[in-house]
């Protein structure tokens, strides 16, 4: 399975700002996913998006976060006004369909909320 | 609420020796286990699955041995190697859950030379 890529691989921003994050380019696939981990925690899942539409999501993925597929291959998770506490590394993940529960994750993008 | 829970939180084995993680989890739908290893600086790697029509599972140094009666499930990494240092992670989740994995908390393994 090809490799998930994520952008950027570090983000520095202040607390209220918005925040995009990437997972390009990925093509052929439908499912996808974000994680969080905070740093020393359990990864934790966030929401999981199929043909342009979310699936499922956490209570963590409140309305300040959305996700898209803006151009078809890009996936992006949104962080529209950040708190201190969103500071975490978010991974982008994909499967191959559902009931394929073999996910594979990107190496992350680590989130710095000052 | 901790719907999987793993111990230890650290381990420390010598090379050759065995890494034994364990994990338990409470929903009783949970149908896939997995294993993820994750390095410093990566994302989390599936390792091996299990699913809970089987006792056991081995793939090369690594088995999953799996007991459904008691909701417990363990991670045995035999002959252990240096480049086995690493954080792993067991989960769970529902076939058809649309990929919602649950963590456990993590053990950081250290294999000494």
């Amino acid at each position: 399975e090809p490799e998930v890529t994520q952008t950027p691989s570090h983000q520095v921003t202040q607390m209220g700002q918005e925040v995009i994050l990437r997972c390009v380019p990925i093509s052929n696939h439908l499912y996808f996913y974000w994680y969080r981990q905070i740093l020393g925690q359990k990864v934790e899942f966030l929401v999981s998006f199929y043909n342009n539409e979310i699936s499922e999501k956490s209570e963590i993925f409140d309305d300040q976060f959305s996700v898209e597929r803006p151009d078809g291959s890009n996936f992006t998770l949104k962080i529209r006004s950040t708190k201190l506490e969103d500071s975490a590394m978010y991974f982008c993940a994909k499967s191959s369909g559902r009931g394929n529960e073999k996910l594979f994750f990107g190496s992350g993008t680590q989130l710095s909320v000052l | 609420q901790q719907q999987v829970k793993q111990s230890p939180q650290s381990l420390i084995v010598q090379k050759g020796g065995i890494s034994i993680i364990n994990c338990a989890y409470e929903n009783t739908a949970f149908d896939y286990f997995p294993w993820y290893q994750q390095f410093p600086g990566k994302g989390p790697a599936l390792l091996i699955a299990i699913r809970p029509d089987v006792s056991e599972k081995k793939e090369g140094r690594f088995t999953i041995s799996f007991n459904k009666s008691a909701k417990q499930f363990s991670l045995h990494i035999m002959d252990s190697q240096p480049g086995d240092s690493a954080t792993y992670f067991c989960a769970a989740s529902v076939t058809d859950s649309w990929g919602k994995l649950q963590f456990g908390a993590g053990t950081q393994v250290v294999v000494t030379p």
